[in-house]
C-alpha cells in the first residue's frame, strides 16, 4: 500500500538555524499536506500542494512539491524555540477522494534558545 | 471561527468497556474524520463520514464504529475495549467531498486521550 517516510526522524538544532526534513513515496501523490503537531494538541495545516514542482510559502515555512510527485520537501528559516513540535506530510490515499490521509511517521524537532 | 471541538479531552476506562467520543467539525463542514494516533503508530485512518453517511472505513475491527448526526457532529463509539486501544483519537473535518481540492484539506480537532487499563 501507499507509504510516505520521513526523515530524518528527529532533529536537535540550535536557535537561529536553517531547517530541512522531506519525505517519500513510492506510490505518487496528487496532493502534498504538512502539518505540525504540538504536545496535547491535534496536527495544524502548515501548507499544501497541488502541481508537480510546486514551490509555496508561508512566513519562514517553505514546501515543495516534487517534480517526480513521489517526494516532498519542507523547509523552516531562522528557527525559533516556537518551532518545536512534531511535522508530518500527509497525502490522500489512492487515486479518488477516499476521505482517506496517509501520514508519515513524523520529524520531531527540538530547538536548543 | 471555532475550530473543531472534541470532547471529552481525556477518558480513562477498563478492558472490556465501551466508550464514546464526540466531535463538532467546523461550521460550514459536512465531512468528518476519525483517526487514531497511538504511541510510535503514526496517525491511522478510522472512518470517514460525509452528509450522514459512512463513505470510507480504515483497517480496524468492527468494534470501531461511528456515526454522524444531521448537524453533521460525529460519534465515535469503541466496544470491548483492549489495551491496545490507548491513544490520542483526533477528529477532523473538511468542507465537503466534490469542488477544488481545496475544500478537502483536512482540519484537525485536539483528540481525545483514551487510556484503557
Amino acid at each position: 500500500g501507499q507509504q510516505l517516510n520521513q526523515s530524518p526522524q528527529s532533529m536537535f538544532i540550535q536557535e537561529g538555524e536553517d531547517v530541512s526534513m522531506n519525505c517519500t513515496s513510492s506510490s505518487i501523490f496528487n496532493t502534498w499536506l504538512w502539518y505540525k503537531q504540538d504536545p496535547g494538541e491535534g496536527p495544524v495545516l502548515l501548507i499544501a500542494l497541488y502541481k508537480a514542482g510546486e514551490l509555496t510559502s508561508n512566513g519562514r515555512l517553505t514546501a515543495q512539491f516534487g517534480t517526480t510527485r513521489k517526494d516532498s520537501f519542507l523547509n523552516i528559516s531562522a528557527s525559533i524555540p516556537s518551532d518545536v513540535g512534531i511535522y508530518f506530510c500527509a497525502g490522500p490515499h489512492g487515486s479518488g477522494n477516499t476521505g482517506k490521509l496517509i501520514f508519515g511517521q513524523g520529524t520531531t524537532l527540538q530547538v536548543k534558545p | 471561527e471555532a475550530g473543531v471541538t472534541q470532547s471529552p479531552t481525556h477518558l480513562i476506562k477498563t478492558r472490556g468497556q465501551q466508550v464514546t467520543l464526540r466531535c463538532s467539525p467546523i461550521s460550514g463542514h459536512t465531512s468528518v474524520y476519525w483517526y487514531q494516533q497511538a504511541l510510535g503508530l503514526g496517525l491511522q485512518f478510522l472512518l470517514w463520514y460525509d452528509e450522514g453517511e459512512e463513505r470510507n472505513r480504515g483497517n480496524f475491527p468492527p468494534r470501531f464504529s461511528g456515526r454522524q448526526f444531521p448537524n453533521y457532529s460525529s460519534e465515535l463509539n469503541v466496544n470491548a475495549l483492549e489495551l491496545e486501544d490507548s491513544a490520542l483519537y483526533l477528529c477532523a473535518s473538511s468542507t465537503g467531498t466534490s469542488g477544488p481540492l481545496t475544500k478537502n484539506i483536512q482540519y484537525f480537532g485536539a483528540g481525545t486521550r483514551l487510556s484503557v487499563l
